[in-house]
């Protein structure tokens, strides 16, 4: 059971340069999610798709978009690597909960993708 | 959401039970208790999650109390590879944000 795939596992980029990360996820989940986790911060949510055809912004989504390329994959895109944007990025899918909504299920996580930016 | 305390560390033998407390005091009646842990270099694993009564599944039991305050998690017999992370979460059962809050968790390490 493959669960969430994320591609790369590790990057170095320099500053500037655009990249998009891959997930995909064979669960048949209508919802994914795109995190960052930093030393000390804990997870935090750039970007969220409900559904295949929507996505919404999270806590941090500045420099960075996001594609629902279908149910499957969930893709994110750095369009010019800042610095700050060095981290540990996870993408999560879930289940639809009660009338059609994720709410109350449980996100199911990948392995991340390490991004140093110089 | 409601805010929950974990112990920053604990230890246990393999083999043993591990039991990590959580406390929720301000945790409303639509609110769920979930627990997630994360094992190095991973990414963080859903473990289990109840409203009020208490769950057992394939990896974990949770021990919900009856004013819903605090729970515990019990890892029957924990092994070396439990050692983690483990987050306690405390999420509205209709949670428009659809972000999970991870606070700094519980490092749970198993002894040999």
């Amino acid at each position: 059971n493959a669960g969430v795939t994320q591609t790369p596992k590790f990057q170095v980029l320099k500053t500037g340069q655009s990249m998009t990360l891959q997930c995909a996820q064979d669960m048949n989940h209508n919802s994914m999610y795109w995190y960052r986790q930093d030393p000390g911060m804990g997870l935090r949510l750039i970007y969220y798709s409900a559904s295949e055809g929507t996505t919404d912004k999270g806590e941090v989504p500045n420099g960075y978009n996001v594609s629902r390329l279908n149910k499957r994959e969930f893709s994110l895109r750095l369009e010019s690597a800042a610095p700050s944007q060095t981290s540990v990025y996870f993408c999560a899918s879930s289940d639809s909960g009660d009338r059609g909504t994720p709410h109350n299920q449980p996100q199911h996580f990948g392995d991340g993708t390490r991004l140093s930016i110089l | 959401d409601a805010k929950t305390t974990q112990p920053p560390s604990m230890d246990c033998a393999e083999g043993r039970a591990a039991n990590l407390p959580c406390n929720h005091s301000t945790i409303s009646g639509n609110e769920y208790v979930y627990w997630y842990r994360q094992i190095h270099s991973q990414g963080p694993q859903y473990i289990i999650h109840g409203l009020k009564n208490n769950e057992t599944n394939e990896m974990a039991s949770l021990i919900i109390t009856e004013d819903r305050k605090s729970s515990t998690l019990i890892l029957p017999h924990a092994t070396l590879r439990d050692t983690a992370v483990y987050y306690c979460i405390v999420r509205p059962r209709m949670d428009s944000s659809y972000k999970l809050i991870f606070g700094s968790g519980t490092r749970l390490l198993v002894r040999p």
